[in-house]
């Protein structure tokens, strides 16, 4: 069935250095991915999401590109920040199928 | 303020209880959803409606209940509660059900005991 993988608990980090974390998907219709980040006591809110046209999309200094062959979505940021710190969800959606469907999550931490 | 609002942020009640949880968004959108975040952070879809008509109904126990009134406003009911309801659900909008982005509420907790 349909289904979203990604980098699984938690990913530490020391400030400055790269982030990168995984996603691959796995379904039956050509679906639209997206990274939602969720700081802590707030709602999860749109990072990224991924174009038809092959553009690269670009949010606060992260990146992700879909790469259809290897099924993946992964998200990187060149020099990762304390703001950072949060947890990150790889979704997709298929057209009109109406739902959102969830990695575990990933849970970024950055120290000084 | 255009925004997706829930009401309770809170909600503490005991096993075998209803509780009653509201939703309105004033961003325009046809499509509102609940999704169930756990303890663990696993955020799964419940229900999705689209200009009222729901349109995702995923496994989910029959004790609940979205209700919608029009297209700004969606309700989950929960007839009597068990202990495993315990998350946060969060109630979310989009534009439309393609590959539109989602807006979240900033959820209520219910805690069974």
């Amino acid at each position: 069935g349909d289904s979203v993988t990604q980098t699984e608990g938690l990913v530490t980090l020391t400030e400055g250095l790269p982030v990168m974390l995984n996603c691959t998907y796995q379904s039956t219709y050509s679906p639209f991915l997206f990274w939602y980040v969720q700081h802590l006591n707030e709602a999860p809110k749109l990072l990224l999401k991924s174009f038809t046209d092959n553009k690269r999309p670009e949010h606060q200094g992260f990146h992700a590109t879909l790469h259809k062959s290897s099924s993946s979505f992964h998200l990187q940021k060149s020099s990762a920040q304390l703001s950072d710190s949060a947890l990150y969800y790889c979704a997709f959606t298929g057209a009109n199928t109406g739902k959102l469907t969830f990695g575990h999550g990933t849970i970024l931490r950055v120290h000084p | 303020e255009t925004a997706v609002f829930q009401t309770p942020n809170y909600h503490v009640t005991q096993v075998g209880n209803e509780v009653s949880f509201n939703c309105k968004q004033t961003l325009g959108h046809d499509t509102m959803y609940w999704y169930k975040q756990d303890s663990k952070k696993l955020l799964k879809i419940m229900f999705s409606y689209n200009n009222k008509q729901l349109i995702v109904n995923e496994t989910v126990p029959r004790r609940f209940s979205p209700q919608s009134s029009d297209k700004a406003h969606l309700n989950l009911r929960i007839k009597s509660v068990e202990p495993e309801d315990s998350a946060v659900y969060l109630c979310a909008s989009s534009l439309g059900t393609g590959g539109y982005e989602q807006y979240f509420g900033p959820g209520t907790r219910l805690t069974v005991l």
